[in-house]
């Protein structure tokens, strides 16, 4: 069965960068689209972009712009998510999905980002 | 960007009633939402998508519908384990992928 598994739990300092992987199983790497998605403690879904595993092809939201940078390793079969200048609302766990369609079908287990001075 | 507006924010109901969560999207977009369930501590499971269609081992209480700007989920008879929060999310005109900001469904 399709399983996502992401890295630990990270606790950054302001203005850092921090880097989340997603190692997908039970299919063909290069098959699906991975999405990243954020949920801030307490509050709603936020997509933050997807990759095109087979061409390497990112495209990330708007307000994420300059920020965030999607990558995948395909010798390893896994996706990259990295958020540089981070800042208390950066606060949240980062999720991957992944799906053929633009319907997030499988999730991973999430990853705890903590921005603390 | 599209906007979805979930209603209400908070729903309680008892065992075997029917609950109803509603999404509004600021534009047209036709049968293109999708619905998620999340549990406290859990990622989000696709329940439905197309509107209407069950993601496999979804069970049959959990239902779809509308089209356009106005859409519902239903749980027909609402059982203890069914409890967490409902997203929507379109994906009709994407960048970006939008969802409601989610309705907590509890006994």
């Amino acid at each position: 069965q399709v399983q996502l598994v992401q890295s630990g739990a990270e606790v950054k300092k302001p203005g850092a960068s921090v880097k989340v992987s997603c190692k997908p199983s039970g299919y063909t790497f290069t098959g699906l689209f991975i999405h990243w998605v954020r949920q801030a403690p307490g509050q709603g879904l936020v997509w933050m972009g997807w990759i095109n595993p087979n061409s390497g092809d990112a495209t990330s939201a708007q307000k994420f712009q300059g920020r965030v940078t999607m990558t995948r390793d395909t010798s390893i079969g896994t996706a990259y998510l990295e958020l540089s200048s981070l800042t208390s609302d950066d606060t949240a766990i980062y999720y991957c999905a992944t799906s053929l369609s633009p319907y997030l079908t499988f999730w991973g287990q999430g990853t705890l980002v903590t921005v603390s001075s | 960007e599209i906007v979805m507006t979930q209603s209400p924010a908070t729903l309680s109901v008892s065992p075997g009633e029917r609950a109803s969560v509603s999404c509004r999207a600021s534009q047209s977009i036709s049968s293109h939402i999708a619905w998620y369930q999340q549990k406290p501590g859990q990622a989000p499971r696709l329940l439905i998508y197309g509107a209407s269609t069950r993601a496999t081992g979804v069970p049959a209480r959990f239902s779809g519908s509308g089209s356009g700007t106005e859409f519902t989920l239903t749980i027909s008879s609402f059982q203890s384990e069914d409890s967490a929060i409902f997203f929507c999310q379109q994906y009709h005109d994407w960048p970006p992928l939008t969802f409601g900001g989610g309705t907590k469904v509890e006994i």
